[in-house]
């Protein structure tokens, strides 16, 4: 899988947008993107995912350039539930292929 | 309910002590993984399942063991706990790795914390 890179933490306010962005260089031809949020001592939650421009579903959005070296995850109008760590993955599976989450971005979300 | 079911939710055990994590679930899924998570070092890939009787190592298999006997079940095993192998420790599971959507869409269980002394 290519590898990502994710600030490590962002702080945000409720009732804001915010945006978390993932690079990702040696993304190849049929790399998906994946998103997962992950609360304290709970498993991971499948979030979004997408393959290029623009892939909207209940809880959020996420944005790919034309480039693809790159993704954006926007949360509308986040609130306090929405504290947590969000990983970006990028690959396709084949048997060869090992899932690697990284260390994620731990966004705290303030009153 | 679609679940992933793990069993024991929290366990302290001996050095040298065998012990099995059981993992199912009832989604019919072809992939099955283990992940242990640590401060600092965020999810790790431990091992992980194509299908049943095929097996893989991920990132961090020392000291474990997998076997994929039934489609529904993934049971991790160490032979002969450490004290680093105390850690969080997820099982999840994946419709297909075949599958042209949501190719990556896993669902985890809720955790198995250990604890080796």
């Amino acid at each position: 899988l290519a590898k990502t890179t994710q600030p490590i933490s962002m702080d945000s306010y409720e009732g804001q947008e915010v945006n978390i962005t993932c690079s990702h260089n040696n993304i190849a031809t049929n790399d998906y993107i994946t998103w997962y949020q992950q609360f304290p001592s709970q498993g991971p939650r499948f979030i979004i995912q997408g393959y290029k421009t623009k892939v909207t579903n209940e809880v959020a959005s996420l944005f790919i350039p034309a480039d693809r070296k790159s993704s954006t995850l926007s949360l509308p109008r986040v609130s306090l539930s929405d504290t947590a760590v969000y990983y970006c993955l990028v690959g396709r599976m084949n048997r060869d292929d090992k899932i690697i989450f990284g260390k994620g971005t731990r966004l705290h979300i303030l009153p | 309910e679609a679940q992933v079911t793990q069993n024991p939710r929290y366990l302290i055990t001996v050095t040298g002590k065998k012990l099995t994590v059981t993992c199912s679930q009832n989604m019919n899924h072809e992939y099955m993984s283990w992940y242990r998570q640590d401060p600092g070092l965020g999810l790790r890939q431990i091992y992980y399942s194509m299908n049943v009787e095929v097996t893989d190592k991920g990132d961090v298999p020392e000291g474990y063991k997998v076997s994929r006997k039934e489609k529904r079940n993934f049971p991790l095993i160490l032979e002969s706990p450490s004290p680093n192998q105390t850690s969080l420790y997820f099982c999840a599971s994946m419709l297909s790795t075949n599958y042209r959507d949501r190719d990556y869409e896993q669902y985890f269980g809720p955790g198995t914390r250990l604890t080796v002394t």
